[in-house]
C-alpha cells in the first residue's frame, strides 16, 4: 500500500507571498493532520481534517488554513508568509479521527521543506 | 499548560547495550502514548504505542508506562548503529475548548557508538 505523499518536497518563497501544500493520505485513511516542525519548537499541531471537515485546530494564526477533498486529499495554505514560517510541514494520515481519548495511529508523509526569504 | 518533557540528549550508548529513553507528561488523565523515531532529514515513523500501565514489547523495543508517576519510557535492547536517531514521545491530551490533541516532546537524540 502506498504511503503518505506530499508535494512539493521543497519550496522557496518570499515574505508576503502565499503558498499551498498538498497531501495525499494512505488509501482508506480519512483523517489528515498537519504539523509544523522547527528546530526551536519541535512538532506543533496545525489542524486535522476528517471527512472534509476541520475537526481540530492548534494554536496558529488565521494565515494558516486548510481543506480536505472528497477523496481525502488535503491542502494547506499559508498566506502572507513570514520569515518565521520557514519550517518542515508534515502531514499525517490515519484511518479514523484524532480527537478521541485513544486516537488512531498516524503515519507521516516525507514533508515539505518551506524556506521563506 | 500541557507539556511533554524529554531530555534532548544526545544520549550516547555503546552498540549492543540497552538504550533507555524517558518522557514525562503533565496531564494525569492522558491514556494514550506514542513513540516515534525520526532520522535526520526524514519524517517521524511510528515505533510503538501504549495505553495500559506496565510494559509492552515489540521485538527489541519495550515501552513502559507508569501513569501514577506520569512517565513513559522506551527501551531499546541490543542497540544497533541504525537505531541512531531522534526519538519523539507524543501524548494524547485533552485541550480545553478544543479536543484531544497529540502533544509532542522535543525529542531525545540517541547515538549508538560501534
Amino acid at each position: 500500500k502506498a504511503g503518505v505523499t506530499q508535494t512539493p518536497r521543497y519550496l522557496i518563497k518570499t515574505r508576503g507571498q502565499q503558498v499551498t501544500l498538498s497531501c495525499s493520505p494512505i488509501s482508506g485513511h480519512r483523517s489528515v493532520s498537519w504539523y509544523q516542525q522547527t528546530p526551536g519548537q519541535g512538532l506543533q499541531f496545525l489542524f486535522e481534517y476528517f471527512s472534509e471537515t476541520q475537526r481540530n485546530k492548534g494554536n496558529f494564526p488565521g494565515r494558516f488554513s486548510g481543506r480536505q477533498f472528497s477523496n481525502s486529499r488535503s491542502e494547506m495554505n499559508v498566506s502572507t508568509l513570514e520569515l518565521g514560517d520557514s519550517a518542515l510541514y508534515l502531514c499525517a494520515s490515519s484511518v479514523g479521527g484524532q480527537g478521541a481519548n485513544i486516537p488512531y495511529e498516524q503515519y507521516f508523509g516525507p514533508g515539505t521543506r518551506l524556506t521563506v526569504t | 499548560q500541557k507539556e511533554v518533557e524529554q531530555n534532548s540528549g544526545p544520549l550516547s550508548v555503546p552498540e549492543g547495550a540497552i538504550a533507555s529513553l524517558n518522557c514525562t507528561y503533565s496531564d494525569r488523565g492522558s491514556q494514550s502514548f506514542f513513540w516515534y523515531r525520526q532520522y535526520s532529514g526524514k519524517s517521524p515513523e511510528l515505533i510503538m504505542f501504549i495505553y495500559s500501565n506496565g510494559d509492552k514489547e515489540d521485538g527489541r523495543f519495550t515501552a513502559q508506562l507508569n501513569k501514577a508517576s506520569q512517565y513513559v519510557s522506551l527501551l531499546i535492547r541490543d542497540s544497533q548503529p541504525s537505531d541512531s536517531a531522534t526519538y519523539l514521545c507524543a501524548v494524547n491530551m485533552w485541550i480545553l475548548y478544543s479536543n484531544y490533541q497529540l502533544i509532542w516532546g522535543a525529542g531525545t537524540k540517541l547515538i549508538i557508538k560501534p
